[in-house]
């Protein structure tokens, strides 16, 4: 079957680093997405990674490792606007996006 | 990058009536968009994708003659609800496909309608 999986919450301090982990397994992949959902909000999109290797873009940085079926998110210099739910999403074969259950970041002052 | 309205943001209904939810992308051709329904401290759930010119794809356990979706231009899909009953209230959100720089595909999301039905 399908799946994503990814901690349900984590929790940092202001200015500080996190990373959070997402391992999948699809039918066939196209991709993995990771977007930033603040509450009561639609998600927004962050990155995007089809090959090996990490994409950097600002304070977020998104990896793959495709043979491993994992990706995770690094934020640096956490903001407390940074609190959010932060969900994984692989895409199969179908170009269907396969959802994780979101992780809920907490910033700490 | 891509946006995607929607209208309404809110809406309050009595049950047995019917509401319809409009999901617009602005600046870009949509030949796709998808609907999802979000209950509180959960993730995303697919009703169905839309495509432009032809029937709506329901995912399984999703009443297509409930849930009623159309999608008329490269520019706008429309969910309609049709006899709403309280356990149909959820967060209702649209996205439209469009394509990165590089030629991959992913979703912009509008930006929600909370339905309420009393």
């Amino acid at each position: 079957g399908q799946n994503i999986d990814q901690p349900t919450e984590m929790t940092a301090t202001e200015g500080a680093i996190v990373q959070i982990n997402c391992t999948y397994q699809t039918s066939g992949f196209n991709g993995l997405f990771w977007y930033q959902q603040h509450a009561g909000e639609a998600p927004t999109f962050l990155s995007y990674n089809v090959l090996d290797g990490l994409e950097e873009k600002g304070r977020f940085s998104s990896f793959l490792s495709r043979s491993k079926g994992y990706s995770y998110l690094l934020l640096k210099e956490l903001q407390m606007k940074d609190s959010a739910s932060y969900l994984c999403a692989a895409m199969d074969s179908n170009y269907q996006l396969i959802w994780g259950a979101g992780t809920k970041l907490i910033i700490k002052p | 990058g891509a946006v995607v309205s929607q209208h309404p943001s809110r809406v309050i209904c009595k049950s047995g009536t019917s509401v319809k939810i409009e999901c617009r992308s602005l600046d870009f051709q949509a030949t796709t968009m998808f609907w999802y329904r979000q209950f509180p401290k959960q993730s995303l759930m697919l009703m169905a994708t839309s495509n432009e010119g032809s029937k709506a794809t329901y995912e399984q356990g999703v009443e297509k003659d409930k849930f009623l979706i159309n999608h008329a231009s490269l520019t706008l899909s429309t969910l309609t609800v049709t006899s709403a009953h309280p356990e149909d209230s959820s967060f209702y959100i649209c996205s439209a496909r469009d394509l990165l720089a590089g030629g991959a595909d992913t979703q912009y999301f509008g930006p929600g309608t909370r339905l309420t039905v009393l």
